[in-house]
C-alpha cells in the first residue's frame, strides 16, 4: 500500500542547532513534495515546495532536499529557534489531485 | 491570515445530529479540498470540488457529502454524527497547476464535538 512516513516520535534539540526531519515514502512516484508546519488547534501552514528534478531547496533558515531514488526528503532548520517548536508535514500528491500528508513529527526547541 | 474562512470555528452537538460547515476559499482559487484531522491523527484527505464539480475523493464516510457552490463557497455536511468524528476538519484551497496540486492555503478549521 500507499505510505508516507514521518517520524512519529518528538525531535527535541538545543536552541542554535539543526534541526533535521525525515519524510519516507513508498509506492509513489511524485513530480513534488512539499513541507508544512502546524502549530496546535491550528491549519497547516505551507513553507517549502521541491520537485522531482530539484535536489535541494533553500529559503531563509530553511533547507529541503528530494532524493527521488532512495524515496526521501530530509527537512532542515538551521539555527534553530524556540519559535520554531510546531509539527512539521511533508505532503505528495498521489495522483487524486490532492495532497497526501504524513502524520507529521513535532519539533521542540529548547532555549 | 491565509484567506482561507471556515465557520463555525467550534461545534458541539449531540450523536445522531447533522452538521453544516461552511468554507470560503481564497480569491481567485477554484479548488476546496476537506481534510478531517483527529486527535492525535494525521490528516485524511476527504473530498476535492474544483469549480463546482468534484475532482476527487478520498476516505469520506457515506454519511458526509460535500458541494461547492457557484461563488466557490464550500460546505461539508455530516449527518448520522458518530462520537468518532470528533476532529478538526480543515477547508484548504489552491490553484491548481498542470503538473498536479500547487500549494494549499488552510483555513483555521471547524472543531467538532460529538456528545
Amino acid at each position: 500500500s500507499q505510505k508516507i512516513e514521518q517520524n512519529s516520535e518528538a525531535l527535541n534539540i538545543q536552541e542554535g542547532k539543526t534541526a533535521t526531519l525525515t519524510c519516507n515514502y513508498t509506492n509513489y512516484s511524485p513530480a513534488y513534495l512539499q513541507w508544512y508546519r502546524q502549530d496546535p488547534g491550528r491549519g497547516p501552514v505551507f513553507l517549502l515546495l521541491i520537485r522531482e528534478n530539484e535536489k535541494e531547496k533553500r529559503k531563509e533558515r530553511l533547507k529541503v532536499t528530494f532524493d527521488t531514488t532512495l524515496k526521501q526528503s530530509l527537512f532542515h532548520i538551521t539555527a534553530s529557534q524556540p519559535a520554531d517548536s510546531a509539527t512539521y508535514l511533508c505532503a505528495l500528491d498521489t495522483g487524486r489531485r490532492a495532497l497526501t500528508f504524513g502524520s507529521g513529527t513535532r519539533l521542540q526547541v529548547q532555549p | 491570515d491565509s484567506g482561507v474562512t471556515q465557520t463555525p470555528k467550534h461545534l458541539i452537538t449531540a450523536t445522531g445530529q447533522r452538521v453544516t460547515l461552511r468554507c470560503s476559499p481564497r480569491s481567485g482559487d477554484l479548488s476546496v479540498y476537506w481534510y478531517q484531522q483527529s486527535l492525535d491523527q494525521g490528516l485524511q484527505f476527504l473530498i476535492q470540488y474544483y469549480n463546482g464539480e468534484e475532482r476527487a475523493k478520498g476516505n469520506i464516510l457515506e454519511r458526509f457529502s460535500a458541494q461547492q457552490f457557484p461563488d466557490l463557497h464550500s460546505e461539508l455536511n455530516l449527518s448520522s454524527l458518530e462520537l468518532g468524528d470528533s476532529a478538526l476538519y480543515f477547508c484548504a484551497s489552491s490553484v491548481p497547476t498542470p503538473g498536479g496540486t500547487a500549494e494549499a492555503f488552510f483555513g483555521q478549521g471547524t472543531r467538532l464535538t460529538v456528545v
